[in-house]
């Protein structure tokens, strides 16, 4: 079974730092790029951070540009979001999510997603 | 960046009913558009992609049509598991993939 498996949030002051881990397994996951996306309380789905497979190319939302980094280790099967400088808007639910590269366009879209991790901003 | 705008914010719908939501693009997405469920503590589930092509599982009661900048969810026959929130997302021209709003189907 796919399974994706986010862990790591919690609660943490302003200006604090979090590393989230995913942990993926059922699939090759060396082979796939990886994506996290967030969800603030009551809000919807925002775009966080993007790797390829071989973390070549990575993108960032401008919302986190310079303050997060996304990572991950082939070897551990395993995708990580180094989050420093945080904001009480960083508040979010925050999904690993995987990209699925659809074979008759050649564009790639999230196809599967963890159950999240939660992390809170506040003092 | 590609803004997203789905319509309406909320669908009442009666079990059994047929629900339609709308989801429009600020310049056209060819048909790089996908559509995911959410139910309430859980986690998004992709249910069309390509803008019509049905993910692996989804019942054939769900449908998505639509290219360059208007598309449709059709449910055709609502169940109970059916009531949830829906959001569409492109993934033609990114960073950033771009999410609307969502829209809740509520029961009527």
């Amino acid at each position: 079974e796919v399974q994706l498996v986010e862990s790591g949030g919690g609660l943490v002051q302003p200006g604090g730092s979090l590393r989230l881990s995913c942990a993926a397994s059922g699939f090759t996951f060396s082979s796939y790029s990886m994506n996290w996306v967030r969800q603030a309380p009551g809000k919807g789905l925002e775009w966080v951070s993007y790797i390829s497979s071989s973390s070549s190319t990575i993108y960032y939302a401008d919302s986190v540009k310079g303050r997060f980094t996304i990572s991950r280790d082939n070897a551990k099967n395993s995708l990580y979001l180094q989050m420093n400088s945080l904001r009480a808007e960083d508040t979010a639910v925050y999904y690993c999510a995987r990209d699925h590269v659809d074979f008759w366009s050649g564009y790639s879209f999230m196809d599967v997603w963890g159950k999240g991790t939660t992390v809170t901003v506040s003092s | 960046e590609i803004v997203m705008t789905q319509s309406p914010a909320t669908l009442s719908v009666s079990p059994g009913e047929r629900a339609t939501l709308s989801c429009r693009a600020s310049q056209s997405v060819s048909s790089n558009l996908a559509w995911y469920q959410q139910k309430p503590g859980q986690a998004p589930r992709l249910l069309i992609y390509g803008a019509s092509t049905r993910a692996t599982g989804i019942p054939a009661r769900f449908s998505g049509s639509g290219s360059g900048t208007e598309f449709t969810l059709t449910i055709s026959s609502l169940q109970s598991e059916d009531f949830a929130v829906y959001y569409c997302q492109q993934y033609n021209n990114w960073p950033p993939r771009t999410f609307g709003q969502g829209t809740k189907v509520e029961i009527k």
